[in-house]
């Protein structure tokens, strides 16, 4: 069955440092891979997508990787701060359905300032 | 744009009551999502429709779970008999259509079944 795995234990940091959270997944190709943030009490928000054929993909200070040979994601936050501290899920798309995500269960980030 | 709208924010009932979420999408958007989220399981998809059609049910945990979206601006979740083991937060969310995968999420129900 799909798998997707996260860094199960929080991930503290010094403000100012790079953050890099990892998803890897099991037993499929997912075609596109998202990431978003949780903030407690609240819905998760869209970050970034990345598909199949894209190696990494950027948006402001955040930087995804996607390595299909692997089957892992990097998601990179550079130059961090404390409004940066939330709970980051990865959700690949599942296989053979471009809607249906399957979620993993999140990595605490703190940023220390 | 309002976001999507999910209705009531906190539900607190007794085992065996039947309890009725709901929610409300983003205007234009063509698919909608409904999910569970605990501390163990994480977010788990229950079901989701297309243009108010149930596309993938194989999520919803048993009989007493079902859903319904007869129109494009609404739809609920219906739990009964409700259970202590059905307390979670319960999250709606909506996409838009065509290529975008995104998902908009709304705020959650906050559900507690003593």
């Amino acid at each position: 069955s799909q798998k997707i795995e996260q860094n199960s234990e929080a991930l503290n940091i010094q403000e100012g440092k790079t953050a890099t959270l990892t998803c890897n997944y099991t037993n499929y190709s997912p075609a596109y891979l998202q990431w978003y943030r949780q903030d407690p009490g609240r819905g998760p928000v869209f970050l970034l997508l990345i598909r199949e054929n894209e190696k990494e993909k950027r948006k402001e200070r955040l930087k995804v990787t996607f390595d299909t040979t692997l089957k892992q994601s990097l998601f990179h936050i550079t130059a961090s701060q404390p409004a940066d501290s939330a709970t980051y899920l990865c959700a690949p798309a599942g296989a053979g359905n471009n809607r249906k995500l399957i979620w993993g269960l999140g990595t605490s980030l703190a940023v220390n300032p | 744009d309002a976001g999507v709208i999910q209705s009531p924010r906190h539900e607190v009932t007794e085992m065996g009551q039947e309890v009725t979420l709901r929610c409300k999408p983003i205007s234009g958007h063509d698919y909608l999502f409904w999910y569970r989220q605990t501390m163990m399981r994480g977010l788990e998809l229950l079901i989701y429709f297309n243009n108010n059609v149930p596309i993938d049910d194989s999520g919803m945990p048993e009989d007493r779970f079902s859903a319904k979206m007869p129109n494009a601006s609404f739809s609920t979740l219906k739990i009964q008999p409700s259970e202590p083991r059905d307390s979670a937060v319960y999250f709606c969310a909506s996409s838009i259509p065509g290529t975008q995968e995104t998902q908009y999420f709304g705020p959650g129900t906050r559900l507690l079944v003593l």
